[in-house]
């Protein structure tokens, strides 16, 4: 059965350092989404993607993130500038359409800790 | 309480007794899923019900929805200690412009052998 997948699933970074984050959505999806769990809190939605824009985006979501869908396979979280607070587990899902009735699937995560 | 509260934090039950979480949200929706996380791990989708439905079934998962008290409940039945995981209600943004979920703050359940 196709999966998300996401790389890596660990990442260390210090304070202020720049990160990649990746995903490779379910190769028939349209749709593309980044969430992040802070340890111990509720999953929170980032951003939406569809047709190589943002389609929607969070308080969250500021001007330290960025999204990229590079190629053909390929679904990027970029942060710029880390902060102590970005540690989360960031989880990538992708959906067919996008439609209101539709299911999302999630990546594994990867587990992201500034120092 | 906010979109996408469940009800206990917490369940703690022996293997081969049914469990039973229950999620509510404040506005309209257009579908509620429900989601699990084994500790630490990725979500996996459950099921996902529509607002016009009341019950759906899969395998040993059986969801309601009630609409009128925008509530939903989960139940496993026949647990097995591989159903210890956290279990999530997301709901959809009504009128938004994507499908963007909104979780809850999930059930811990713990299914001892």
């Amino acid at each position: 059965e196709p999966e998300v997948t996401q790389t890596p699933s660990h990442q260390v970074t210090q304070m202020g350092q720049e990160v990649i984050l990746r995903c490779v959505p379910i190769s028939n999806h349209l749709y593309f989404y980044w969430y992040r769990q802070i340890l111990g809190q509720k999953v929170e939605f980032l951003v939406s993607f569809y047709n190589n824009e943002i389609s929607e985006k969070s308080e969250i979501f500021d001007d330290q993130f960025s999204v990229e869908r590079p190629d053909g396979s390929n679904f990027t979280l970029k942060i710029r500038s880390t902060k102590l607070e970005d540690s989360a587990m960031y989880f990538c899902a992708s959906s067919v359409m996008g439609t209101l009735q539709e299911t999302q699937y999630f990546g594994p995560g990867t587990r992201l800790l500034v120092l | 309480s906010q979109q996408g509260e469940e009800d206990p934090q917490a369940l703690s039950i022996q293997e081969g007794e049914n469990a039973t979480m229950n999620c509510s949200y404040k506005t309209s929706i257009n579908n509620l899923q429900w989601y699990r996380q084994n500790s630490g791990r990725g979500l996996v989708h459950l099921i996902l019900i529509r607002s016009n439905e009341r019950e759906k079934h899969s395998g040993r998962l059986r969801v309601t929805l009630d609409t009128s008290k925008k509530s939903s409940s989960l139940l496993i039945t026949a647990s097995r200690a591989a159903d210890t995981a956290s279990y999530f209600c997301a709901t959809d943004s009504y009128g938004g412009a994507t499908n963007k979920l909104i979780f809850g703050t999930g059930t811990l359940l713990a299914v001892q052998p």
